[in-house]
């Protein structure tokens, strides 16, 4: 079975641009959420995806978006980027809401 | 308001000796804890994970024990193998709400 799978893996963008990231997660699983990771920071949550609907939102300014299609696929938007969304982006898929999340390999994006 | 705190940024421990890795956290409405160890440029991998029904599960070399009443867990890896160099990240949820993650702690396994 294959896992969680993001594209791309490497991106880098200019300031002001914006960027769009992929999520494929595991088959027959409904749940997606992504997470931002930055040195010292640690993993933190974007936002939660299930049957296409948003269920939770983190501390994130609305540059950041994102949303789940019928197939469960998931892509998540950065307009307007700035230096400091530099980061290692996650995305995480589970059966449902309450399961064990599993992660992809993350897409690296660097503005500069 | 960090809800889910791991105090040790690193643990170096001898191969072959046991690891012990630990997590705190504050929200009582926890009942679900995971283990995530991830190494750099890669995303998190699933480890363990425990209820908070149970205060002890076993999976292999990694333990995970949970004290509800003083809302802390650990990990424990026994013998600790070169390849469990690594950041572990402690995870914790609230029925079906999102995961709230530790800080990580690098364990690095010394020959």
């Amino acid at each position: 079975k294959a896992g969680v799978t993001q594209t791309p893996r490497y991106l880098i963008k200019t300031r002001g641009q914006q960027v769009t990231l992929s999520c494929s997660p595991i088959s027959g699983h409904r749940s997606v959420s992504w997470y931002q990771q930055t040195p010292g920071q640690g993993l933190q949550f974007l936002f939660e995806y299930f049957s296409e609907t948003q269920r939770n939102k983190g501390n994130f300014p609305g540059r950041f978006s994102g949303r789940q299609f019928s197939n469960s696929r998931s892509e998540m938007n950065v307009s307007t980027l700035e230096l400091g969304d530099s980061a290692l982006y996650l995305c995480a898929s589970s059966l449902d809401p309450s399961s064990t999340a599993f992660f992809g390999q993350g897409t690296r994006l660097t503005v500069v | 308001d960090q809800q889910v705190k791991q105090n040790s940024p690193s643990l170096s421990v001898q191969e072959g000796r046991i690891s012990i890795l630990n997590c705190d956290y504050t929200n009582s409405m926890f009942d679900y804890f995971l283990w995530y160890k991830k190494y750099p440029a890669e995303g998190p991998t699933f480890l363990i994970s425990i209820s908070s029904i149970k205060d002890k599960n076993e999976d292999g070399r990694f333990t995970v024990f949970l004290n509800k009443s003083a809302k802390h867990l650990s990990l424990h890896i026994v013998p600790s193998q070169p390849g469990d160099s690594a950041v572990y990240f402690c995870a914790a949820r609230a029925l079906t709400q999102k995961l709230v993650f530790g800080q990580g702690t690098r364990l690095t396994i010394n020959p």
